[in-house]
């Protein structure tokens, strides 16, 4: 039940964009997309809920696809900020149960 | 607001020892959440609560492990006994839910890097 995340992991240039996906195996109600620095705790990005709603933070944005089950997030014109580990956390279709974090994406921003 | 508080921040105990970790959520949420973090299987959920009730504890590993949410502003995870497969990161959320739903935007806390050797 655990999303798969892709890639493991990226590295991009300032500048540059990326584009992280999350897939599911399950319908999804919710997706909710965190960032973790190194060392330090997950941060909340951004929660879509099923309606293929787009939503966007700073020059991150992402999309929910709820027929095929996925969820993409978008970097555009990358920071070195932006450098960190994404999860995306999913929320099954039938409601009201936890979060299930995927395994993240490493995302790297170098000069 | 002081955020999401946890301690102790570092804990190195050994195997068999009863490790206790502490929580202090952001005050007026009402939902609570304890997380565990490995580079093997990543952030999984150990147990949440909401309005100080245990909702869901099916991820808690086993019966080595217990948590307690005894009034709104205090939450403990422990772990008696220790082995050294609990090393990992020890993470505590909370959230403020409205409504019917379960899931908004979680505030964590920093953390307890528990080791058990």
């Amino acid at each position: 039940q655990q999303p798969v995340q892709s890639p493991q992991a990226v590295i991009l240039r300032e500048g540059e964009d990326a584009v992280i996906n999350c897939s599911s195996s399950k319908a999804l109600y919710s997706v909710h997309w965190y960032r973790q620095k190194h060392g330090e705790a997950p941060v909340f990005l951004m929660i879509l809920l099923k309606g293929g709603e787009q939503k966007g933070h700073e020059k991150i944005s992402a999309s929910f696809n709820e027929k095929k089950q996925q969820s993409s997030l978008y970097l555009t014109a990358s920071q070195l900020s932006y450098s960190g580990t994404y999860f995306c956390g999913t929320e099954r279709d039938s409601g009201n149960t936890p979060l299930v974090f995927g395994k993240g994406t490493r995302l790297s921003v170098i000069a | 607001d002081a955020g999401v508080i946890q301690s102790p921040r570092h804990e190195v105990t050994e195997m068999g020892q009863e490790v206790t970790l502490r929580c202090k959520p952001i005050s007026g949420h009402n939902s609570l959440f304890w997380y565990r973090q490995t580079m093997m299987r990543g952030l999984e959920l150990l147990i949440y609560f909401n309005n100080n009730v245990p909702i869901d504890d099916s991820g808690m590993p086993e019966d080595r492990f217990s948590a307690k949410m005894p009034n709104a502003s205090f939450s403990t995870l422990k772990i008696q006994p220790s082995e050294p497969r609990d090393s990992a990161v020890y993470f505590c959320a909370s959230s403020f839910v409205t409504g019917t739903g379960i899931n908004y935007e979680q505030y964590f806390g920093p953390g307890t890097r528990l080791t058990v050797t």
